[in-house]
């Protein structure tokens, strides 16, 4: 398997646009997690969904983020308006149902907001 | 809710030095708890993990010990290289929650030849 897939890798935008973020989980997988890093903050949980449905938006920092989940291989994370302060690498992880799992991360997407 | 705390970085360290880094966690259930390790441009890998109450977790000369008393997990290695040099998270999973993973902040670790 080629483990989570995201894209793009590197992103550039200008203040104002919109962003679309993708994710591909590993098949099979029912979990799938978008964290976002900052050096402030640190490792961050925004949204995650178990068999397509999100469970825990909470941390979802405002409505100007929204996620989507449309099928079991394919995930969207989206900021629009974006800003400055969103700049971020964001990760996607996935993992199988049940106890003791652990997640499997992408290599994530570096978001840059001018 | 639940958190985890770990120490705060930066740690600089000598080749085939011994490593600690603490962590302690808070939590209302029995969760599992993980080491994962973050190498510079690439996404999160587990190091090793434990499940339950006195499990030692190991791998690639890492270990940790789960330890309920203390609510710790603290990860050690007897002598690091300088390919150890990353990023380490602790983190836990709420087994009878939701299953997501709550992180540390996370300890740079630097080894120098």
């Amino acid at each position: 398997d080629a483990g989570v897939i995201q894209s793009p890798r590197h992103e550039v935008t200008e203040m104002g646009q919109e962003v679309t973020l993708r994710c591909k989980p590993i098949s099979g997988h029912n979990s799938l997690f978008w964290y976002r890093q900052t050096m402030m903050r640190g490792l961050e949980l925004l949204i995650y969904f178990n068999n397509n449905v999100p469970i825990d938006d909470s941390g979802m920092p405002e409505d100007r983020f929204s996620a989507k989940m449309p099928n079991a291989s394919f995930s969207t994370l989206k900021i629009q308006p974006s800003e400055p302060r969103d700049s971020a690498v964001y990760f996607c992880a996935s993992s199988p149902q049940g106890a003791y799992t652990e997640a499997f991360f992408g290599q994530g997407t570096r978001l840059t907001v001018v | 809710g639940d958190s985890v705390t770990q120490m705060e970085g930066p740690v600089t360290l000598s080749e085939e030095a011994f490593l600690t880094i603490n962590c302690t966690y808070t939590a209302t259930g029995y969760p599992s708890l993980f080491w994962y390790v973050q190498y510079p441009g690439e996404g999160l890998q587990l190091l090793l993990k434990a499940t339950k109450a006195d499990d030692k977790g190991s791998n690639k000369g890492f270990e940790a010990t789960y330890r309920k008393e203390t609510t710790s997990f603290h990860l050690e290695k007897g002598s690091v290289q300088v390919s150890d040099s990353a990023v380490y998270f602790c983190a836990l999973s709420d087994q009878g929650g939701s299953e997501k993973l709550v992180f540390g902040k996370g300890t740079k670790l630097t080894v120098n030849p």
